[in-house]
């Protein structure tokens, strides 16, 4: 079975400094992996998304990710954090089936200080 | 165009009701995608339906039903409620192609009291 692991269920930055989220992944076939973005009170917003190809995967905001198949990975990250981009994030993978059954990690909340 | 649009938002309900939810996916999407979202287990899949059927079903007892209409609004149903149904329940729409992208709505807020 697919799962998905979120290292880190709270990150703290400065605003203007690096922001790295983790995500490692589970999957005994190539995954489809996809980064949500979650604000107070608000559903889901699609951050970026890997299907196949290209590695490095751009998505909107400013942030990008990047699949590494020797590592599971598919760490997300944004060179400069802005106070805007305080929210909760998810990483989820389509489980062995497809279609859109998502299998979404725990989360990692974002804090972002002046 | 329109986004996925979900009511009620707020819902209060007693021990063994029952509640209905409703998702309007956007137009021209055929599939309609159900989450449960709790502080304690996460964002868990319920179902999928995709042309008035069920596609994609998650590990949740059968006091979770759902069914989706020709136009592609869906529905989801909870009988019996429990203490623990309360929840934060999100729909998603796509075009329904495999893996692809979902667009979700704001949510239900089900309190269960």
């Amino acid at each position: 079975a697919q799962s998905v692991t979120q290292l880190g269920s709270h990150v703290s930055v400065s605003e203007g400094a690096l922001v790295l989220l983790r995500c490692n992944y589970s999957s005994s076939v190539p995954p489809y992996l996809f980064w949500y973005v979650q604000y107070p009170n608000q559903g889901l917003q699609l951050l970026l998304k890997y299907t196949t190809g290209a590695t490095l995967v751009k998505g909107i905001n400013g942030f990008e990710a990047e699949f590494k198949k020797s590592e599971t990975s598919f760490h997300l990250t944004k060179p400069s954090a802005h106070m805007s981009d305080a929210a909760e994030y998810f990483c989820a993978v389509i489980s062995g089936g497809g279609y859109n059954k998502l299998i979404f990690g725990a989360g990692t909340r974002l804090a972002v200080h002046p | 165009k329109a986004g996925v649009t979900q009511t009620p938002r707020y819902l209060i309900k007693t021990r063994g009701q029952q509640v209905t939810l409703s998702c309007s996916p956007i137009s021209g999407h055929r599939s309609v995608s159900w989450y449960q979202q709790t502080p304690g287990q996460g964002l868990q899949f319920l179902f999928e339906y995709f042309s008035e059927t069920q596609r994609n079903k998650g590990n949740f007892p059968g006091r979770f039903s759902g069914r989706q209409f020709s136009n592609s609004r869906s529905e989801m149903n909870v009988s019996t409620l429990e203490l623990g149904d309360s929840a934060l329940y999100l729909c998603a729409s796509s075009l329904g192609q495999e893996n692809g992208e979902q667009y979700f709505g704001p949510g239900t807020r089900l309190t269960v009291t």
